[in-house]
């Protein structure tokens, strides 16, 4: 148990919904990365935010967001969902953002099917 | 940006025998090497890691041996059980900013009994 947690486990959805993806991160852990995982496409990641902020975008869609809460948990959003979106989707976190040896530590994913 | 390359892609073992899984990556600015295991139906694991100013690094039965020259690093399991079995990434950081982590496709490795 690597101390991320994430809900929902499984979430299935229609195209055109928007939903919400909630992430955890380890206790002290200021960091919180989302990635998504799809079969042909590896992990990619999609977007950083250090304890509050936006620190990094990576290939998000417009047609998703995220935040990071005062508590440090983390929301991503997304909406208009198309048939493509469906995947597993990772929230990682790390304890800092600043060092280029952030050990990151991944939670047991989302699996979003868009029907 | 960074490009990292992992192969094979699949690998198949008998119990007993030893497992390689071999990437390169583009970006000299990457420093910090972590592999990563994942189950099935579970989320990446960090299994070992290697920094860029260490060329070895041994945990048990795995071992991660890193190239900055070449631009490769490689994961060695030692003694495979079947428990190994699982998908595995190799990955690449560098600091631009923020630190940019680039994953290898993964490899999935079926050790057989």
């Amino acid at each position: 148990d690597s101390g991320v947690t994430q809900t929902p486990k499984h979430l299935i959805t229609a195209t055109g919904q928007r939903v919400t993806l909630r992430c955890s991160p380890r206790s002290g852990d200021l960091s919180v990365y989302w990635y998504q995982q799809s079969l042909d496409q590896g992990l990619q990641f999609l977007i950083q935010y250090y304890n509050g902020e936006e620190r990094a975008k990576g290939n998000i869609l417009e047609r998703f967001s995220a935040q990071q809460f005062p508590d440090l948990h983390s929301e991503l959003n997304l909406s208009s969902l198309e048939l493509g979106d469906s995947a597993l989707y990772f929230c990682a976190s790390s304890v800092g953002a600043t060092s280029d040896q952030e050990t990151q530590y991944f939670g047991p994913g989302t699996r979003l099917l868009v029907l | 940006g960074e490009n990292v390359e992992q192969h094979p892609s699949t690998l198949s073992v008998q119990e007993g025998d030893s497992a390689v899984i071999k990437c390169t990556y583009s970006d000299s600015a990457s420093n910090y090497f972590p592999w990563y295991k994942q189950e099935l139906g579970k989320g990446p694991q960090l299994i070992i890691d290697i920094r860029s100013n260490v060329g070895e690094k041994k945990d048990q039965r795995i071992a991660v041996t890193l190239n900055k020259t070449a631009k490769h690093f490689s994961l060695h399991i030692t003694e495979t059980q079947p428990e190994d079995s699982a998908v595995y990434f190799c990955a690449a950081s560098a600091q631009r900013g923020y630190q940019k982590v680039t994953f290898g496709i993964g490899t999935k490795l079926q050790v057989i009994p």
